[in-house]
């Protein structure tokens, strides 16, 4: 049974270009959520989606940040005019819907803004 | 909202020894709380986790305590060996209405010297 998987592992952007970045849950998990961490910081929450409906996005900046997670496909958040600041890794973690607590997490998609 | 403090940020401890990371949280709604070990360049690993009806748990070399009129719970981990060097992340979800959203502590960087 795979895990979480996250592509690409490592992106590199330049500033004002467009970042998306893609996560497929665990085989039967209906739930997604996107985190992103800073160097020696703990993991932020940023969005949480189920199958084509954002649930909550209070995490989320309100400008040139977005997420889906269509009917068909992986889960994508997407940076648009990325920055500098932007630069960070971001997990994304699945939950069946059974147990929404329970989160596994990707292996995360280092993104570097230059 | 919920807020997770955890310590020690740094851990270092001879292969061998006990080792303990303690959280704090202030949302007494809270009632599951995950530990999440993460390697280098790796996304976070659920290794163990406790719920408020429970006061401890174990797992092998791993156990949590979780005091819920303190608002405070543990890991400890005995018999430490290098292979757990890691970040040790804390996290409460549950509070606000049965958000399953976790909020994390900041992080314990475990050295485990052979």
């Amino acid at each position: 049974n795979a895990g979480v998987m996250q592509n690409p592992r490592h992106l590199v952007r330049r500033r004002g270009q467009e970042a998306r970045l893609r996560c497929s849950p665990m085989k039967g998990h209906s739930h997604v959520y996107w985190y992103r961490q800073l160097p020696e910081e703990g993991l932020k929450f940023m969005v949480y989606l189920q199958k084509e409906n954002i649930i909550d996005e209070s995490g989320m900046p309100k400008e040139r940040f977005s997420a889906e997670f269509p009917k068909e496909g992986p889960s994508i958040l997407r940076i648009q005019q990325v920055v500098r600041g932007d630069s960070a890794a971001y997990f994304c973690a699945s939950s069946p819907a059974t147990t929404q607590e329970t989160q596994y997490f990707g292996p995360g998609t280092r993104l570097l803004v230059l | 909202g919920e807020n997770v403090e955890q310590h020690p940020s740094t851990l270092s401890v001879q292969e061998g020894d006990s080792a303990v990371i303690k959280c704090t949280y202030s949302d007494s709604a809270s009632n599951y709380f995950p530990w999440y070990k993460q390697e280098l360049g790796k996304g976070p690993q659920l290794i163990i986790d406790i719920r408020s009806n429970v006061g401890e748990k174990k797992d092998q070399r791993i156990a949590v305590t979780l005091n819920k009129t303190a608002k405070h719970f543990s890991l400890h981990i005995t018999e430490t060996q290098p292979e757990d060097s890691a970040v040790y992340f804390c996290a409460a979800s549950g509070a606000a209405g049965g958000s399953y959203i976790p909020t994390f502590g900041r992080g314990t960087s475990l050295i485990v010297h052979p």
